[in-house]
């Protein structure tokens, strides 16, 4: 079975710590993709980052960065210097290159604090 | 940049009422997706839609749950009969291309739909 845990519900740091959300996934396909996304509080899915299976290289873009790690089925997101602006729900997905479905987990809430 | 817009934002009803959700797609795309979100819980796939027809389906998208795409725009969401428990977020997503290899879904803002 697929699945996507986020074991962080809820998150509170104080402005400008870096915080980091933890993803593990769970699929026995070879082929797959994961994503992040951030839901503000006004209620849209806001894309952060796709990554598929093949491509263990880490990201960073701005103040984001990822960590993909096949051995652990990690894919874990830091946000570096957090703003108040970065406090939302932030969603780790999967998506089986077989499927049209994109599996989300149940979101971790991220409070940034002034 | 194009989007996934879609209409209304918020729909309130009473249980027992049909309802219809609308997106309208980005116009170049080939597949269509409605996902839900019932309020702090997780977003849950639905149903994807492929050439005038169900492509995939979720074992929640049961017999009281239709999709339709009624002209070249827009893709509707019927719920038939709606219940309490249908008060969540629907999303709706399109892509260039489906499953196989990989097509970004874009998302669409959400409806709201709360059932009375």
């Amino acid at each position: 079975a697929q699945k996507v845990t986020q074991a962080q519900t809820e998150i509170s740091v104080v402005e400008k710590e870096d915080v980091t959300l933890d993803c593990v996934y769970e699929t026995r396909d070879t082929t797959y993709y994961l994503f992040w996304y951030k839901q503000p509080p006004s209620g849209e899915l806001v894309f952060l980052i796709r990554r598929n299976s093949f491509d263990e290289q880490n990201e960073i873009s701005g103040r984001y960065s990822w960590n993909f790690q096949k051995s652990t089925s990690s894919f874990n997101f830091t946000i570096t210097a957090s703003q108040v602006v970065d406090s939302a729900v932030y969603f780790c997905a999967l998506k089986m290159n077989r499927d049209d479905k994109i599996i989300f987990g149940k979101g971790t809430r991220l409070h940034i604090l002034p | 940049e194009p989007e996934v817009t879609q209409t209304p934002s918020h729909q309130v009803t009473q249980m027992g009422q049909e309802v219809i959700l609308r997106c309208v797609p980005i116009s170049n795309h080939l597949y269509f997706y409605w996902y839900r979100q019932i309020l702090g819980q997780k977003v849950e796939f639905l149903v994807s839609f492929y050439n005038n027809e169900i492509s995939e389906k979720s074992e929640i998208f049961d017999d009281q749950f239709s999709v339709e795409r009624p002209d070249g725009s827009n893709f509707t969401l019927k719920i038939r009969s709606t219940k309490l428990e249908d008060s969540a977020m629907y999303f709706c997503a399109s892509s260039p291309e489906g499953g196989g290899h990989y097509n970004e879904q874009f998302f669409g803002p959400g409806t709201r739909l709360t059932v009375l």
